[in-house]
């Protein structure tokens, strides 16, 4: 299963409202998860089953989307949040990775 | 709570095999319902599943490696291992080692292991 996030890259200022798309060439159900990764450290985990955070993650980050369609929004940018951020799912194998979408500080 | 370390040579010679250890720390590799399993990221790019082991010894291997790579658990010693033959450049790549939550997410992730193929 492919998936293809949009845009690669983005370019946002401290408190501005963003959104990434992820999009799978079949249905996923909600087998949908979102990863934040800043340089040279390993992903963490965001959130799973499209739309739920896990404990620690700051309200600002919100999924959606279901079976081809998933989007990630975060409310208002904090300078921590600018990293690449990567979907994956896990609906089938073999498990795969969005392209990534790099935020970076305008 | 659980942590994982990757461990194993950063270099390794063209057509050889690439062995890397990941060691499961702060919890047991037999608990149910988690897969242990290889990501590995080229540099500057994105993350490409390798495979991953049930404690039991089930498999599942990304196609595209299915070939080269084998997976091992080793529930006595509470890590489980990557190998890869016939390396070449292109698997120049950091490696990490994920817990995956009963195919929900993967939740915990091992620092990386930077493995450079080259002679």
């Amino acid at each position: 299963i492919q998936l293809t996030q949009s845009p690669s890259s983005l370019s946002a200022f401290v408190g501005d409202r963003v959104t990434i798309t992820c999009r799978a060439s079949q249905g996923i159900s909600s087998y949908l998860v979102w990863y934040q990764q800043e340089p040279g450290k390993p992903p963490k985990l965001l959130i799973y089953t499209a739309s739920t955070l896990p404990g620690g993650v700051p309200s600002r980050f919100s999924g959606s989307g279901s079976g081809t369609d998933f989007t990630l929004t975060i409310s208002s940018l904090q300078p921590e949040d600018f990293a690449t951020y990567y979907c994956q799912q896990l609906h089938t194998y073999p498990y795969t990775f969005g392209q990534g979408t790099k935020l970076e500080i305008k | 709570q659980v942590q994982l370390q990757e461990s194993g040579p950063g270099l390794v010679e063209p057509s050889q095999t690439l062995s890397l250890t990941c060691a499961v720390s702060g919890g047991s590799i037999r608990s149910d319902g988690y897969y242990w399993n290889w990501i590995r990221q080229h540099p500057g790019k994105g993350l490409e599943w390798i495979g991953n082991i049930y404690y039991s010894g089930h498999t599942n291997y990304n196609p595209s490696l299915n070939s080269r790579v084998t997976i091992s658990v080793d529930t006595s010693k509470n890590q489980f291992s990557l190998n890869l033959n016939s390396v070449t450049a292109a698997d120049t790549a950091v490696y990490f080692c994920a817990r995956d939550h009963q195919h929900w997410y993967f939740d915990v992730w091992g620092r990386g292991t930077l493995v450079t193929v080259s002679s």
